[in-house]
């Protein structure tokens, strides 16, 4: 079974510039999650979908969007970059199905983004 | 709000030697609790989980952990490391309410000199 795919895996960006980054469940997941990785903030949690609808959002700014297709696939925008979004976004996906128990997220290696 | 703290940055031991890395989380509800484990150039996997029940739980690859609710503390074990257990190991926290929106530890790095 294919894990969670994450493109693209790198990323360069000017400051004002958006981006949009994708993620691919694992097949028969449908909720997906959205985190920041960078090292001075550790992971952060940015959002989740299930069902194309955001469940949960963290503190994130507005600039900070995202979406989920019917097939589960997800994007996650980010309009106006700054330097401080430079970090690693992780996509997470889990299957929800008979509660949280049997939930945990898995993780893809993430796309590293660069704001120059 | 939730916050998790992992006591130890850097912890190096040699070929062996017990493991016990700390983990404390600030929650007033009830937690979801998971230690991941991030491998150097690979994603973030799952060790173990803990929801309810039993507060000792096993995880893969020989790791343990234990939930000590008046410490508030999920501290994560192994009685002998490998030099394959060089990571980065993550302790988060999750609300009953929503297991997916994890709060994370800054994280600790294990080297283990063979």
């Amino acid at each position: 079974k294919a894990g969670v795919t994450q493109t693209p895996r790198y990323l360069i960006k000017t400051r004002g510039q958006q981006v949009t980054l994708s993620c691919s469940p694992i097949s028969g997941h449908r909720s997906v999650s959205w985190y920041q990785q960078t090292p001075g903030q550790g992971l952060q949690f940015l959002f989740e979908y299930f069902s194309e609808t955001q469940r949960n959002k963290g503190n994130f700014p507005g600039r900070f969007s995202g979406r989920q297709f019917s097939n589960s696939r997800s994007e996650m925008n980010v309009s106006t970059l700054e330097l401080g979004d430079s970090a690693l976004y992780l996509c997470a996906s889990s299957l929800v199905a008979g509660g949280a128990r049997n939930s945990p997220l898995h993780f893809g290696n993430g796309t590293r983004l660069t704001v120059t | 709000a939730q916050s998790v703290s992992q006591h130890n940055h850097h912890v190096i031991l040699s070929e062996a030697a017990s493991l016990e890395l700390g983990c404390n989380y600030s929650y007033g509800g009830t937690v979801n609790l998971f230690w991941y484990v991030q491998y150097p150039g690979q994603h973030l996997q799952l060790l173990l989980k803990y929801f309810s029940g039993d507060p000792l739980v096993k995880g893969i690859k020989g790791f343990e952990a234990e939930f000590i609710k008046s410490k508030f503390s999920f501290n994560l074990r192994k009685p002998s490391v490998q030099w394959s257990d060089t990571a980065e190991y993550f302790c988060a926290v999750g609300s009953s309410g929503s297991a997916r929106q994890l709060t994370f530890g800054s994280g600790t790095q294990l080297t283990v000199l063979p």
